[in-house]
């Protein structure tokens, strides 16, 4: 099986700009979560998609969003971009039959950085 | 609001000694906590994990131990090797559809 893939791998951009970053899970997986990880602050829950329902978010502004799709793809945006916004953002696919007490699977991340 | 603490953030240790990385959680409810290790320039990836209805589990060289009462639990490795650096992260669910995650602690292996 493929394992969870996120792209772009990289993105660079300018504050004030919007970017939307993209992950597709594990085949079978209907979980999706998205991360920021930043140097010293270990992983920031963002929210938590189970069929294209947001089931969780975590303690961010509106200006970080994300959907998921009939296929279980899903989308996170951020408008307004902030050079505080920079940093790995990683997505985890599960089977979701335990909600996230279960073995995640983490993709290789999207590397954003804002200038 | 609910939070995990995770200590050290650095753990230096000689080949072939055991390494412990503690965490203490606050949300009493908390039924599911995980150990995550991610390699440099990796993702992070599941180790071990152990639900509150078990004290202690084991996985060859790594061993997790769950303190309900004092609300904290921790990961022992022994007999660390090389590969064993890495940064490993801790986390706590906070009802059925979120984990709160510690910071991280960053293991060196010194040969």
């Amino acid at each position: 099986k493929a394992g969870v893939t996120q792209t772009p791998r990289y993105l660079i951009k300018t504050r004030g700009q919007q970017v939307t970053l993209s992950c597709s899970p594990i085949s079978g997986h209907r979980s999706v979560s998205w991360y920021q990880q930043t140097p010293g602050q270990g992983l920031q829950f963002l929210f938590e998609y189970f069929s294209e329902t947001q089931r969780n978010k975590g303690n961010f502004p509106g200006r970080f969003s994300g959907r998921q799709f009939s296929n279980s793809r899903s989308e996170m945006n951020v408008s307004t971009l902030e050079l505080g916004d920079s940093a790995l953002y990683l997505c985890a696919s599960s089977l979701a039959g335990g909600g996230l007490r279960e073995k995640l699977f983490f993709g290789s991340g999207t590397q954003l950085s804002v200038l | 609001g609910e939070n995990v603490e995770q200590h050290p953030s650095t753990l230096s240790v000689q080949e072939g000694d055991s390494a412990v990385i503690k965490c203490t959680y606050s949300d009493s409810a908390s039924n599911y906590f995980p150990w995550y290790k991610q390699e440099l320039g990796k993702r992070p990836q599941l180790i071990i994990d152990i639900r509150s209805n078990v004290g202690e589990k084991k996985d060859q060289r790594i061993a997790v131990t769950l303190n309900k009462t004092a609300k904290h639990f921790s990961l022992h490795i022994t007999e660390t090797q090389p590969e064993d650096s890495a940064v490993y992260f801790c986390a706590a669910s906070k009802g059925n559809y979120q984990l709160i995650w510690g910071a991280g602690t960053k293991l060196i292996i010194k040969p």
